[in-house]
């Protein structure tokens, strides 16, 4: 499974768009770059999941260049509830599907 | 629709007794997982079953843990008996059959606050 490399932290201010990027330099091609979110005294997650190029939901927008090596996390206009620890993980698409969780980002929103 | 439940929320035991934790997946999730966070480490992978076949337990750190899926339903770990290096958060999650395009999407509970005295 290909290592990945995010911020350890990152401070925002309440409405203001936040993106947080992620380097997996060794990444396969068969592997899909997936997003978690977790709250304190909570499980993860799941927020976003894509291939290559841009993927958009209700919740956040996920960018990959053409070269994959990196993808980024972008959640529009911020609130504070959405202070908790990002994930990015990568995964090559097996039958297991089991997680691999590295240290996250802490994203703290200010009022 | 309910969530992954997880029971107790928190437990405390002594060193060398045994604890058992319950995850009850979502209704028709023949992925069920194990996952646990030690303290000021990462969150780790243990084990995963598909209904009640376990399809990788490379996780598991020993033999003092002992995991189980009666029925494809409901899951228990087992830690026995409990060594202190055991404390941590055991969180559980489940996953419908990947039938369709490959999705990581996994539905995770509140967690178990195992503390081991």
């Amino acid at each position: 499974l290909a290592k990945t490399t995010q911020p350890i932290s990152m401070d925002s201010y309440e409405g203001q768009e936040v993106n947080i990027t992620c380097s997996h330099n060794n990444i396969a091609t068969n592997d899909y770059i997936t997003w978690y979110q977790q709250f304190p005294s909570q499980g993860p997650r799941f927020i976003i999941q894509g291939y290559k190029t841009k993927v958009t939901n209700e919740v956040a927008s996920l960018f990959i260049p053409a070269d994959r090596k990196s993808s980024t996390l972008s959640l529009p206009r911020v609130s504070l509830s959405d202070t908790a620890v990002y994930y990015c993980l990568v995964g090559d698409g097996g039958s297991a599907r089991q997680l691999t969780f590295g240290s996250g980002t802490q994203l703290t929103v200010l009022p | 629709e309910a969530g992954v439940t997880q029971f107790p929320s928190h437990s405390v035991i002594e060193k060398g007794q045994t604890v058992t934790l319950r995850c009850d997946p979502i209704s028709g999730h023949d992925n069920l997982y194990w996952y646990r966070r030690v303290m000021g480490k990462e969150i780790k992978f243990l084990l995963h079953f598909v209904k009640e076949s376990k399809q990788d337990e490379s996780g598991m750190p020993n033999n003092r843990f002992l995991a189980e899926r009666t029925g494809g339903t409901y899951s228990t770990l087992k830690v026995q008996p409990a060594e202190l290096e055991d404390s941590g958060v055991y969180f559980c999650a489940s996953s419908q059959d990947g039938t369709g395009p490959v999705s990581y999407e996994q539905y995770f509970g509140p967690g178990t606050r195992l503390t081991v005295t």
